[in-house]
C-alpha cells in the first residue's frame, strides 16, 4: 500500500530555533497534504492543508508564519516550526492522498498517514 | 474543529472481553473511518464504512454506521493485550483536498 514518510521522528531543540519536518509519500503523488498536531491524550487537531505549487491553507487559530509550510513537489511537503517555543511542543503527524484516487461521489480514497513526530522543546 | 465525541473517553477491558467505542458526528459524511493509535505513534487505519453502507467486518471488527443518528461504533471482539491502544473515529473526505477531521478518541486498555 501507499507510504508515507515523515522524518524526523523525534527532534529536541532549544527555545528560539527552528525544526524542519518533512513528509514524504514514497511511491505514490500528493498534490494535497495536510498537517495535524496532537497534545497528549488528545485528538489530532488540523493545521493546514498544503498544496502543491501554491500556499497552504491554515485552520483558524494557527500562525502561518511559526509554521511554515511548503509543498515544492507532489511528494513532499516540509514544515518548519520557526522560533519554537516550549508550548510548541508536542505530535505533528502529517497526511497525504494519492492525486489518483478517485474524487468524491465514487470511490472514496484513503488518506495515508506518517509516523509521526515528537518535538520537545526546552 | 472536531467533528463531535466519542464515548467512553478511556474503556478498560479484560482480555477476551468485547470492546464497543460509540462516535458521533454533526454534519453530512461521504464515509467515516476508524484509526488506532498506539502511544507515540502514528495512525493505523482500521476500517472505511460508506454512507451508504450500515455494517462492516474486518477480521475481529464490526463497524456500524447510522447516519440517521449522525453515529458509529466500533466494536472489537475477543480483545487481547496488543488491542491496547487509541481509537479515533474520522469523517470524511468529500473531495482530494478535504482533509479528515478527527473525534475525541477513546483509550483502550486491555488488561491480560
Amino acid at each position: 500500500g501507499a507510504v508515507v514518510s515523515q522524518h524526523p521522528s523525534r527532534v529536541i531543540c532549544k527555545s528560539g530555533t527552528s525544526v524542519k519536518i518533512e513528509c514524504r509519500s514514497l511511491d505514490f503523488q500528493a498534490t494535497t497534504m495536510f498537517w495535524y498536531r496532537q497534545f497528549p491524550k488528545q485528538s489530532l487537531m488540523l493545521m493546514a492543508t498544503s498544496n502543491e505549487g501554491s500556499k497552504a491553507t491554515y485552520e483558524q487559530g494557527v500562525e502561518k508564519d511559526k509554521f511554515l509550510i511548503n509543498h515544492a513537489s507532489l511528494t513532499l511537503s516540509t514544515l518548519t516550526v520557526t522560533s519554537a517555543h516550549p508550548e510548541d511542543s508536542s505530535f505533528y503527524i502529517c497526511s497525504a492522498r494519492d492525486r489518483a484516487s478517485p474524487s468524491a461521489g465514487t470511490l472514496p480514497s484513503r488518506a495515508f498517514f506518517g509516523q509521526g513526530t515528537r518535538l520537545t522543546v526546552v | 474543529s472536531q467533528q463531535g465525541e466519542e464515548d467512553p473517553q478511556a474503556l478498560s477491558i479484560q482480555e477476551g472481553e468485547n470492546a464497543t467505542m460509540n462516535c458521533s458526528y454533526k454534519t453530512s459524511i461521504n464515509n467515516l473511518q476508524w484509526y488506532r493509535q498506539n502511544s507515540g505513534r502514528g495512525l493505523v487505519h482500521l476500517i472505511l464504512i460508506r454512507s451508504n453502507e450500515r455494517e462492516k467486518h474486518s477480521g475481529r471488527l464490526r463497524v456500524t454506521l447510522d447516519t440517521s443518528k449522525k453515529s458509529s461504533s466500533l466494536l472489537i471482539t475477543a480483545s487481547r493485550a496488543a488491542d491496547t491502544a487509541s481509537y479515533f473515529c474520522a469523517t470524511g473526505p468529500f473531495s482530494g483536498n478535504t482533509p479528515l477531521v478527527f473525534g475525541k478518541g477513546t483509550r483502550l486498555s486491555v488488561i491480560a
